[in-house]
């Protein structure tokens, strides 16, 4: 079956740095997404991306963070400057089609921890 | 306001005792309620969706059903292996492109 694969699994990273995770996304899925959990929280939204652009974004989402497709396959997340807070685990997702019911498939993340 | 509860937090039964989990939402426009079943340091893995209230999904010992407010997730006669946290999330019409979880059911069935 097919999934979603997320690399690395673990990083660690020294606050201040820049960090890029990476996601393969199920190959004829079209929109893709990033969420992170907070140990011990709910997964919580970061951003929708469909069509090489941003569909939506949150809150949490701001300057710092960035995401890319840099080709056919590829997803990342890019934390420009990390912050203590920015400690979490991180998930990338995609569905078939755009939101409207449909499922989001999940990889089973990357464990961010910041030093 | 919490658009997404779960309740209980946490749920402790004996293997083949059986029982439910409940989600309610308080969003309008609903346009999918998901459950996903999450292992420790694993991502959610999607178990069912529903769209509309009187529908019914089933899948080996789980079932889940919807309500105009609420999904139910039963589990019917539960095996050490159905141990995990237990995720609800809806897609609404006010949510554009995201789904919005909830905090979850952590279900621990001993032998």
């Amino acid at each position: 079956e097919p999934e979603v694969t997320q690399t690395p699994s673990h990083q660690v990273t020294q606050m201040g740095q820049e960090v890029i995770l990476r996601c393969v996304p199920i190959s004829n899925h079209l929109y893709f997404y990033w969420y992170r959990q907070i140990l011990g929280q709910k997964v919580e939204f970061l951003v929708s991306f469909y069509n090489n652009e941003i569909s939506e974004k949150s809150e949490i989402f701001d300057d710092q963070f960035s995401v890319e497709r840099p080709d056919g396959s590829n997803f990342t997340l890019k934390i420009r400057s990390t912050k203590l807070e920015d400690s979490a685990m991180y998930f990338c997702a995609s569905s078939e089609q755009g939101a409207e019911g449909q499922p989001q498939h999940f990889g089973d993340g990357t464990r961010l921890s910041i030093l | 306001e919490d658009q997404v509860t779960q309740s209980p937090e946490a749920l402790r039964l004996q293997e083949g005792e059986s029982s439910s989990l409940n989600c309610s939402y308080t969003v309008s426009g609903l346009r999918g309620l998901f459950w996903y079943r999450q292992d420790p340091g694993k991502g959610p893995e999607f178990l069912f969706t529903l769209y509309s209230a009187g529908e019914e999904k089933e899948k080996e010992r789980l079932k889940a059903t919807l309500t105009k407010k609420e999904s139910f997730l039963h589990i019917t006669a539960p095996k050490p292996e159905d141990s995990a946290t237990y995720l609800c999330a809806v897609d609404w019409y006010g949510g554009y492109q995201k789904v919005t979880f909830g905090t979850g059911t952590k279900l621990q069935v001993i032998p």
